[in-house]
């Protein structure tokens, strides 16, 4: 069974930096695309990037929102997915979720596996 | 980027009911388009891909259609667990973009 867990949320100040986790399981990580996927209270849904697989040399997207600010990184040994996130702004605050695209053509591009998420508050 | 304008944002049925959500994209997506159904407090899930193929275990009252600039999903036969939030998304190029939601309460 494909699981994704998130970890890593909680209250971070305005300009700090917080790194969180993605565990996965039931699927060859290294074969892989992983996104990340947020949502801010009451709002909708927010690509924040991605991190390709072994064949495409992890190469990553990122949300202009977030270029220069977040790195999504990942160890396939430990079956794990980073979100590093920098110099945080209150708009970050969100629910971020870790996501599994089905595949890694554009028309498999569809997400069929979502984490259940984690809060990062950004706030005073 | 690509915009997604879901309409309407809110909209309020019965159970029974025949509901339609339609999505607009600002520029052509073929059919690289795909939604999801949230609730409050869990993570959306999958419901279609390429604008009408149907998520294994989905129930085959959601239907979608469309290709180009305009989609719809339809529900033809509303069910209690069906209230939800739903999403459009494109998959053709990045940014990823999603539609902003369409509230479906009951009436």
């Amino acid at each position: 069974e494909v699981q994704l867990v998130e970890s890593g949320g909680g209250l971070v100040q305005p300009g700090g930096s917080l790194r969180l986790s993605c565990a996965a399981s039931g699927f060859t990580l290294s074969n892989h695309y992983i996104d990340w996927v947020r949502q801010a209270p009451g709002k909708g849904l927010e690509w924040v990037g991605r991190t390709r697989d072994k064949g495409s040399s992890y190469t990553t997207e990122y949300a202009a929102s977030v270029k220069g600010r977040f790195t999504i990184s990942r160890d396939d040994s430990k079956n794990s997915l980073y979100l590093q996130m920098n110099s945080l702004k209150t708009e970050d605050t969100a629910v971020y979720y870790c996501v599994r695209p089905h595949d890694s053509s554009w028309s498999g591009a569809y997400f069929d596996f979502w984490g259940q998420g984690t809060l990062v508050t950004v706030s005073s | 980027d690509i915009q997604l304008t879901q309409s309407p944002s809110f909209l309020s049925a019965s159970v029974g009911d025949r509901v339609t959500i339609t999505c607009r994209a600002s520029q052509g997506i073929s059919s690289s388009l795909a939604w999801y159904q949230q609730k409050p407090g869990k993570a959306p899930k999958l419901l279609i891909y390429a604008a009408s193929t149907l998520q294994s275990g989905v129930p085959s009252r959601f239907s979608g259609s469309g290709s180009g600039t305009e989609f719809t999903l339809t529900i033809s036969s509303l069910q209690p667990e069906d209230f939800a939030t739903y999403y459009c998304q494109q998959l053709i190029s990045y940014p990823i973009t999603f539609g902003q939601g369409t509230r479906l309460e009951i009436k």
